[in-house]
């Protein structure tokens, strides 16, 4: 079975300041791994993914993230947080072998306040 | 590129009713992901169509099915609606084993 955690309801930071939401997981095999953005009465919105490779991925609007096998992290991070990044953020897996019958596991969401 | 679309935006139903909610994909995607996120719940996997099959289902109850048509769009119906069905369902699209692509999702109260 495939499960994702997410630590932290919230995190609150300051305008201008690093960011860091944090995520592991637990696959059987190797995981495909999402994070998503979801701002208030919208859908999700793909940020990025890591599927194998470099462990630093780049995706949109300045976020990275950080794949760690022995950790078994995949956290969150821009070096500059801006008041429109304040959004819910889901960390989501999906297990390469078994496929997890394509489905993707959502954490629980973490609630990103960016502050002036 | 046009994203996902859903329909309808909003919806009310009461107890015991049956409701159907619709999905665009994005074009040239083939699989249609359902999920659901109630309050205090979380985002569930709900189905998975593929080329016009059901190839997944999550942990609900029979009375969610779903269907896709040859345009590679779907509908999720519920039947005998419940309180706990109150939730935002998400419909996502990709191809193949690709990125899930979100739409805008449907808000479903059941009083």
């Amino acid at each position: 079975a495939q499960s994702v955690a997410q630590p932290e309801d919230q995190v609150n930071v300051a305008e201008g300041n690093p960011l860091t939401v944090k995520c592991t997981y637990s696959v059987s095999g190797n995981p495909y791994l999402f994070w998503y953005v979801q701002y208030p009465n919208r859908g999700l919105q793909f940020l990025l993914k890591y599927i194998t490779g470099d462990n630093l991925v780049k995706g949109s609007y300045g976020f990275e993230a950080e794949f760690n096998k022995s950790q078994t992290s995949f956290h969150l991070k821009k070096p500059s947080a801006l008041v429109s990044d304040s959004a819910l953020y889901f960390c989501a897996v999906r297990d390469r072998l078994t496929g997890g019958g394509n489905k993707l596991t959502f954490g629980t969401g973490t609630q990103l306040k960016v502050e002036l | 590129e046009a994203g996902v679309t859903q329909s309808p935006t909003h919806l009310i139903k009461t107890r015991g009713q049956q409701v159907t909610l619709r999905c665009s994909p994005i074009s040239g995607h083939t699989s249609v992901y359902w999920y659901q996120q109630a309050l205090g719940l979380g985002l569930q996997f709900l189905l998975w169509y593929d080329e016009g099959e059901e190839r997944n289902r999550g942990n609900f109850p029979p009375r969610f099915s779903g269907r896709q048509f040859p345009n590679y769009s779907s509908e999720l119906n519920v039947n005998a609606l419940e309180l706990e069905d109150s939730a935002l369902y998400l419909c996502a699209s990709a191809i193949l084993e690709g990125t899930q692509y979100f739409g805008p999702g449907t808000r479903l109260l059941v009083l």
